[in-house]
């Protein structure tokens, strides 16, 4: 079965030090994989994706995210955090035809 | 502004009182989906549909209808709404990339519906 986790429900860091929020996926064939952003009463926003190419992908405010197939990761980093980062954030992954799959989410803390 | 919308934002309703959540989107998107995010399980899809008249089950669609009789718009439809339906629902929209449907494409999501029912 198809499924990604998010092994972390909150991950607290200090402003300015790097962050990073974990994600794993299982998915036979390969996946397309996105990071989502959701601040409180909004819904929820486009980070970036990994479609193929480069594993190194960059996205909004500043985000990336390394695609590693051996250890089927697609961890979502930041060099240097900001208090305004601090919201929930969504793994997805898609396979076949119109499928896709959220991960339970993790709650970003960013301490002033 | 591009964006997708939902009405109502919030409704509390009693067991069994049919109801509708609207939504559209002004984009000229395919691709719309229905999804409820519950404390602990993150977001399931709920029904999508990939273009005018085509409409197909997501993972959670007990209790719940779609339809999609113009392109923009797709509401959810809770015939007989019971407690364990309250939740809060987003819809979103992408781009239906041939041959690829929305698995290559990022949706955009609504603001969400946070429903009650008692």
């Amino acid at each position: 079965a198809q499924s990604v986790a998010q092994p972390e429900d909150q991950v607290n860091v200090a402003e300015g030090n790097p962050l990073t929020v974990k994600c794993t996926y299982s998915v036979s064939g390969n996946p397309y994989l996105f990071w989502y952003v959701q601040y409180p009463n909004r819904g929820l926003q486009f980070l970036l994706k990994y479609i193929t190419g480069d594993n190194l992908v960059k996205g909004s405010y500043g985000f990336e995210a390394e695609f590693n197939k051996s250890q089927t990761s697609f961890h979502l980093k930041k060099p240097s955090a900001l208090v305004s980062d601090s919201a929930l954030y969504f793994c997805a992954v898609s396979w076949g035809y119109q499928k896709v799959t959220f991960g339970t989410g993790t709650k970003l803390q960013v301490i002033p | 502004e591009a964006q997708v919308t939902q009405n109502p934002r919030y409704l509390i309703t009693v067991t069994g009182k049919k109801l509708t959540v609207t939504c559209s989107q002004n984009m000229n998107h395919e691709y719309m989906s229905w999804y409820r995010q519950d404390p602990g399980l993150g977001l399931r899809q709920i029904y999508y549909s990939m273009n005018v008249e085509v409409t197909d089950k997501g993972d959670v669609p007990e209790g719940y209808k779609v339809s999609r009789k113009e392109k923009r718009n797709f509401p959810l439809i809770l015939e007989s709404p019971s407690p364990n339906q309250t939740s809060l629902y987003f819809c979103a929209s992408s781009l239906e990339t041939s041959g690829r449907g929305s698995s290559y494409n990022e949706q955009f999501f609504g603001p969400g519906t946070r429903l009650t029912v008692l």
